[in-house]
């Protein structure tokens, strides 16, 4: 598609449930990005898949937190035994290519509210 | 820890009027890039300056950088009421991996 295409815009669950975020990149853009926004502040990083491939996972909590994107199919960030700290909005972005300067292109998020 | 900080926090001007937003970071980076988010929604590209450039324009937009001082700022010239946003700051530093470390943005009221 010609934007990047997040599922859903809501998802309210409750402590301890499980939340499974979808995100549709740009056709043809290699990476993808996982970033997590609480209370309208600063985006923290999570993780970056090279297609298929974890690229970056350095901000991902060791818990819990898991992401795939796997051929034809939307990736996907799960959290697993959701806490009230995880309410936030998570943003996905691609890119077409990794290096210097590379534009990304976010979606208009998925809000999670943890009750 | 963040790597950008943005200041101010909050500004409020009228229709007409010039903002200016700064960002300043802590580590050696290869560009920095600004976004715009509308209130509820996705971040929008708006402009990127590499750390050999020291300034770039894009419409009514004005980005200088200066990486003695590891700060940046964002001007919008004749501003309006469609630019009230909030304005964040990215840096992509020298890892290799694209990464985009965002600020705590400032949040732009452009009053009619």
């Amino acid at each position: 598609g010609e934007e990047v295409a997040q599922t859903p815009k809501h998802l309210v669950r409750g402590e301890g449930q499980k939340a499974k975020l979808y995100c549709a990149p740009i056709k043809g853009h290699s990476y993808v990005f996982w970033y997590q926004q609480v209370l309208k502040n600063e985006f923290k990083f999570l993780i970056s898949f090279q297609n298929e491939n974890v690229f970056d996972e350095t901000g991902m909590p060791k818990e819990r937190f898991s992401a795939k994107c796997l051929p034809n199919s939307p990736c996907s960030l799960e959290i697993q035994a959701t806490k009230l700290e995880d309410s936030a909005v998570y943003f996905c972005a691609s890119s077409q290519s990794q290096g210097t300067g590379t534009e990304a292109f976010f979606g208009q998020g998925t809000r999670l509210t943890v009750v | 820890s963040q790597q950008g900080e943005e200041d101010p926090q909050a500004l409020s001007i009228q229709e007409g009027e010039n903002a200016t937003m700064n960002c300043s970071y802590k580590t050696s980076i290869n560009n920095l890039q600004w976004y715009r988010q509308n209130s509820g929604r996705g971040l929008v590209h708006l402009i990127l300056i590499r750390s050999n450039e020291r300034e770039k324009h894009s419409g009514r937009l004005r980005v200088t950088l200066d990486t003695s001082k590891k700060s940046s700022s964002l001007l919008i010239t004749a501003s309006r009421a469609a630019d009230t946003a909030s304005y964040f700051c990215a840096t992509e530093m020298n890892s290799g991996y694209s990464t985009l470390t965002f600020g705590k943005g400032t949040m732009l009221l452009v009053s009619p």
